[in-house]
């Protein structure tokens, strides 16, 4: 079957960095994306992997292992504002997301 | 208005009431789905239009009806709804699913739903 497997809950400090792990297993892979969702809000896009690798976007990094079916979202310098769910998503071969049950992170001053 | 829009915002209803859901994109996109969002459950798929044509169906009761009738609306009609579907339902649009690139999805705000 399907499944995407993150924490449910993590907790950071403000200003420090904090990663969210993501396994996936999936019929076919077309790529991995994570979203952020703040609480009452719609989910935002934040990163796309498809190669094998790290990719950066300022605060946020993305890192995508396919042999692994792993990934995982690094936040540094954290901000109360960063205080969300976030979501791990893979496609599968039918152009579909497969959804993680996301993982709220916590920031503590 | 840009973006993805959804209304209403909130909606209760009575088990035997007929509502409907009405969502807008104005990106240009050519896929749109409905999603169900439940507390601490993954998001679920519901239906899939691709170039107003539904693809994807993932065993939605029939309680739930789309309608696509162009690329940029899409409806979701609700009739004699059970109370475990109070949820937020969630619209979003990409690209067509034959254009390739990334298809990430963009998400309107949702509509909170309460089935008394």
């Amino acid at each position: 079957g399907q499944n995407i497997d993150q924490p449910t809950e993590m907790t950071a400090t403000e200003g420090a960095i904090v990663q969210i792990n993501c396994t996936y297993q999936t019929s076919g892979f077309n790529g991995l994306f994570w979203y952020q969702q703040h609480a009452g809000e719609a989910p935002t896009f934040l990163s796309y992997n498809v190669l094998d690798g790290l990719e950066e976007k300022g605060r946020f990094s993305s890192f995508l292992s396919r042999s692994k079916g792993y990934s995982y979202l690094l936040l540094k310098e954290l901000q109360m504002k960063d205080s969300a769910s976030y979501l791990c998503a893979a496609m599968d071969s039918n152009y579909q997301l497969i959804w993680g049950a996301g993982t709220k992170l916590i920031i503590k001053p | 208005e840009t973006g993805v829009t959804q209304t209403p915002r909130h909606l209760v209803m009575g088990m035997t009431n007929k509502k409907s859901l009405k969502c807008e994109q104005h990106l240009g996109h050519n896929a749109m789905y409905w999603y169900k969002q439940s507390a601490k459950k993954p998001l679920e798929l519901m239906f899939v239009y691709n170039f107003k044509e539904q693809t994807e169906n993932n065993s939605v009761p029939s309680r739930f009806s789309p309608e696509c009738p162009n690329s940029s609306h899409l409806f979701l009609h609700l009739h004699t709804l059970q109370p475990e579907d109070s949820a937020l339902y969630l619209c979003a649009s990409s690209q067509d699913l034959l254009a390739g690139g990334t298809y990430e999805q963009y998400f309107g705000p949702g509509t909170r739903l309460t089935v008394t």
